[in-house]
């Protein structure tokens, strides 16, 4: 009941375009989900992250959707470029901890 | 504000010796936690550390330990080293309240020969 799931595992999109990445959980004690970005030889640099009472949330070019109900939530990187090329993970905690539970990574390449 | 450091960046183990990891957090923060990174199983959690005190834990085996120092320093260690074991291992810290910001570092990249 642990489990994050992500898909897709990877997308290539054009400069511009808008990549969309899914993240669904089971576990509904889970009340705070970041997102991640990680490039190569790097660790995991936290992006924007968001609570269930919120539906939406957006950060630069960086919106998080989240359907409480359907226990998912969305990354969209809106006018994608090159430089965001990078792996993506969706993640989920319980409020007493700091115990993080993964997706399993999306690889998003965007052509220039 | 210097981020998370790890050290060393690389190390290279054979099957049944021991490591430490070190894991110095961003200035301020008191919670450490320790992660696995393997291209088969993704990332999962090892432990926390609080306030030198194991807060939370996942499913790995007692060979997988850790400690924290009263200046919030971690150290993780892996006993008897299995070639599985071979893994990028992360540090991520945070100020320890209900869900704060976690910042990870680089990591540590471990080969087991």
């Amino acid at each position: 009941q642990q489990q994050v799931k992500q898909s897709p595992q990877s997308l290539i999109v054009q400069k511009g375009g808008i990549p969309i990445i899914n993240c669904a959980y089971e576990n509904t004690a889970f009340d705070y989900f970041p997102w991640y970005q990680q490039f190569p030889g790097k660790g995991p640099a936290l992006l924007i992250a968001i609570r269930p009472d919120v539906s939406e949330k957006k950060e630069g070019r960086f919106t998080i959707s989240f359907n409480k109900s359907a226990k998912q939530f969305s990354l969209h990187i809106m006018d994608s470029q090159p430089g965001d090329s990078a792996t993506y993970f969706c993640a989920a905690s319980v409020a007493a901890g700091n115990k993080l539970t993964f997706g399993g990574g999306t690889r998003v390449l965007v052509k220039p | 504000k210097a981020g998370v450091t790890q050290t060393p960046r690389y190390l290279i183990k054979t099957r049944g010796q021991q490591v430490t990891l070190s894991c110095s957090p961003i200035s301020g923060h008191r919670s450490v936690s320790w992660y696995q990174q393997t291209p088969g199983q993704g990332l999962q959690f090892l432990f926390e550390y609080f306030s030198e005190t194991q807060r939370n834990k996942g499913n790995f085996p007692g060979r997988f330990s850790g400690r924290q120092f009263s200046n919030s320093r971690s150290e993780m260690n892996v006993s008897t080293l299995e070639l599985g074991d071979s893994a990028l291992y992360l540090c991520a810290s945070s100020l320890g309240g209900e869900n704060q910001p976690q910042h990870f570092g680089d990591g540590t990249r471990l080969s087991i020969l």
